[in-house]
């Protein structure tokens, strides 16, 4: 969706950081998300943040939230072949009523030796 | 396995025929969503049931598409008279909401591929 912007592709060596960007324009949204998707696979959930904190970390992953200028960005530490998949970037909020979820286009997270 | 279930995973049907999904969502959910999802893109929201009232649809769910969640446990989706651009991933998700519950975390199916040739 238009309201939400996500870079379409990132290729990273295994064993780097990963880092994918995502735009919002809903400044009322509550809670943001990040969601995996692996080929022909539903979405699972990995983690979310409150639109009060700036950071959140869980494990190799760490969000981190500019809300001033309604920036999100999710952080996988030590990337393995196994994270390779398309992570969405989610927000609710009265553009979409507090219980949709807004999704961006997804980036293609490629992962290599 | 107490996830998100749907029925079929895949679908393969005719222009014109009618089709029927089933979602199973986490037992106790009492909210249940569908969303669509096309190719190279994010998932968009079609309709919200919180117990067996269906609140929310969007505008993408024309007259051909129907849902229920008659009990407040599992949901169909029905589509009549399926069109080419009905061919997507069709994904089911459920969430606890209520007082204490904090974000409404929605939890989501494997979805049902809809091809329709």
């Amino acid at each position: 969706g238009e309201d939400v912007e996500q870079s379409l592709f990132l290729s990273v060596r295994e064993g780097d950081s990963s880092v994918i960007n995502c735009t919002y324009t809903d400044s009322s949204s509550t809670y943001l998300y990040w969601y995996k998707q692996e080929p022909g696979a539903g979405l699972q959930l990995l983690t979310y943040i409150f639109s009060n904190m700036d950071m959140k970390q869980d494990q190799r992953l760490t969000v981190l939230l500019n809300k001033k200028d309604k920036h999100l960005s999710l952080r996988i530490a030590d990337t393995q072949t196994g994270d390779s998949a398309i992570y969405f970037c989610a927000h609710d909020g009265l553009s979409g009523g507090y219980n949709k979820l807004i999704f961006g286009a997804g980036t293609r997270l490629a992962v290599h030796p | 396995d107490t996830g998100v279930s749907q029925d079929p995973r895949h679908k393969i049907t005719k222009r014109g025929q009618n089709v029927t999904f089933r979602c199973d969502p986490i037992s106790e959910h009492n909210r249940l969503y569908w969303y669509r999802q096309t190719l190279g893109q994010g998932p968009e929201f079609l309709t919200y049931f919180q117990n067996e009232a269906q609140l929310e649809k969007s505008r993408l769910l024309s007259d051909r598409f129907s849902a229920e969640r008659p009990k407040g446990s599992f949901s169909t989706l029905e589509i009549q008279r399926t069109e080419q651009g009905d061919s997507a991933m069709y994904l089911c998700a459920s969430s606890l909401a209520g007082p204490g519950t904090g974000t409404d975390t929605q939890y989501f199916g494997p979805g049902t591929r809809l091809t329709v040739l």
